[in-house]
Formats: structure tokens, sequence, C-alpha cells
């Protein structure tokens, strides 16, 4: 079955520190990627989306994230978070050409001054 | 900015209630979708719709209904809620064509509590 994963659930860091949220898919062939944001008490929004071409993508706010196709991974990183980033992230992915999103259960990230 | 809308944000009601939850876009957009999310768990698809009088049902069952008789209005009806039908209620919209291709559009969201 098609199923998105995301390993940490939880996580608390200081302003300034590295972020690397881990996320992996399941999808056999061409697929889509995408890391969600969710800001305490405000809609889902995209933050990066990997369609095809160049593996590292960057999205808003200094996030980024790599497709490892060998890995079946798309990991998000931000080399320096801040309190703002605050917030639960999603990982989704879509087989290539189709709209239906599956979501990996989000991780809610901390930042504390 | 999406241009999502979803009323009400917060229901409360008893077990038995009909209710229907909004869902507006002012996006042109033909794809909409309706997701349910429990607390810590995923996102999960109940609903979608690919244009005007599409419907279909999503990878979790559920007991919900939709209707789609205009492009931008996506409502979703719970003929007699019951206590396992508390949850959020997320919509979303897509477009199909240029940069918006697969990137979903989300309102706010309805949580509802059925007591």
């Amino acid at each position: 079955a098609q199923s998105v994963s995301q390993h940490n659930h939880h996580v608390i860091l200081s302003e300034a520190a590295s972020l690397e949220l881990g996320c992996n898919y399941s999808y056999g062939g061409t697929v889509n990627l995408f890391w969600y944001v969710q800001y305490p008490g405000q809609h889902l929004q995209l933050l990066l989306k990997y369609f095809s071409g160049d593996p590292l993508v960057k999205g808003i706010k200094g996030f980024e994230a790599e497709f490892i196709k060998s890995k079946f991974s798309f990991n998000l990183r931000k080399p320096s978070v801040q309190w703002s980033d605050t917030a639960e992230y999603f990982c989704a992915g879509s087989r290539y050409n189709t709209d239906k999103l599956i979501f990996g259960t989000g991780t809610r990230l901390q930042v504390f001054p | 900015e999406a241009d999502i809308y979803q009323t009400p944000r917060y229901l409360v009601i008893g077990t038995g209630k009909k209710i229907t939850l909004e869902c507006s876009q002012t996006m042109g957009h033909d794809k909409m979708y309706w997701y349910q999310q429990d607390p810590g768990m995923e996102l999960h698809l109940i609903h979608y719709s690919y244009g005007v009088n599409s419907t279909e049902k999503g990878d979790l069952s559920s007991e919900s209904t939709v209707s789609r008789i205009r492009t931008e209005h996506f409502p979703l009806t719970l003929e007699s809620a019951r206590p396992s039908h508390t949850s959020q209620y997320l919509c979303a919209s897509s477009g199909t064509t240029g940069t918006d291709t697969g990137e979903l559009f989300f309102g706010e969201g309805s949580r509802l509590t059925v007591l």
C-alpha cells in the first residue's frame, strides 16, 4: 500500500539550531512529493514541492528538501531555525499525474528562544 | 494567500443531528477534496471531486456525503452525527494547470465535536 512515513513526531529545538525532519514514502515509479506547514491557528500551506529535475528543492522561509530516490526519502532541512518556525510539518506524496495526496502523521516542531 | 473558506470553524452538536460543513473556493479550481484529521494522525482523504456533478469516495471510508453542484462549492453532510464523527475536517482545492498542478490549497478546517 502507498504510504508516507514521518519518524519524528515531536521535535524541540533552540533558535539557531539546525533542523532535519525525516520523510519516507513507499511508492514505486514517479512520484510528486510535498512538505506542508501548519502554523498555530492557521491553515495548511505549501512549503515546497518536488515534481522532477534538481533533487534539491528550495522552499519558502529558508527551507529546503532533498529527494533521494535510492532511499525513498524527502527530508526537510533548515540550517538555522527561528522561533517563528514553530508549527506542524506534514510530508505528502502522490503518484505522478494524480492529485490524491497521501499525508504522513506530521511532526510538531517547537522552537524556543 | 489561499482563497478557500470553511464554515463553521467549530461546531458542537448532539448525537443524531444533521450537519453540513460548508466549503467554498474563489480560485476557479476544478478539483476539490475533503480530508479528515484526528489529533496526532495523518490526514485521510474521504471525498474528492474533479468537477461539477463529479464526486468520489476517498481512501478512508466515511458516512458523510458530498455534492458538487457549483464549481466553487463543495459541502459535506452528515445525516445523523455520532460521537465517532468527532474530528477535524479539512477542505482543499487544486488547479490543473501550470504551477498549481498537484498543490493543494487548504481551508482553515472545521472542528466537529459530537456529544
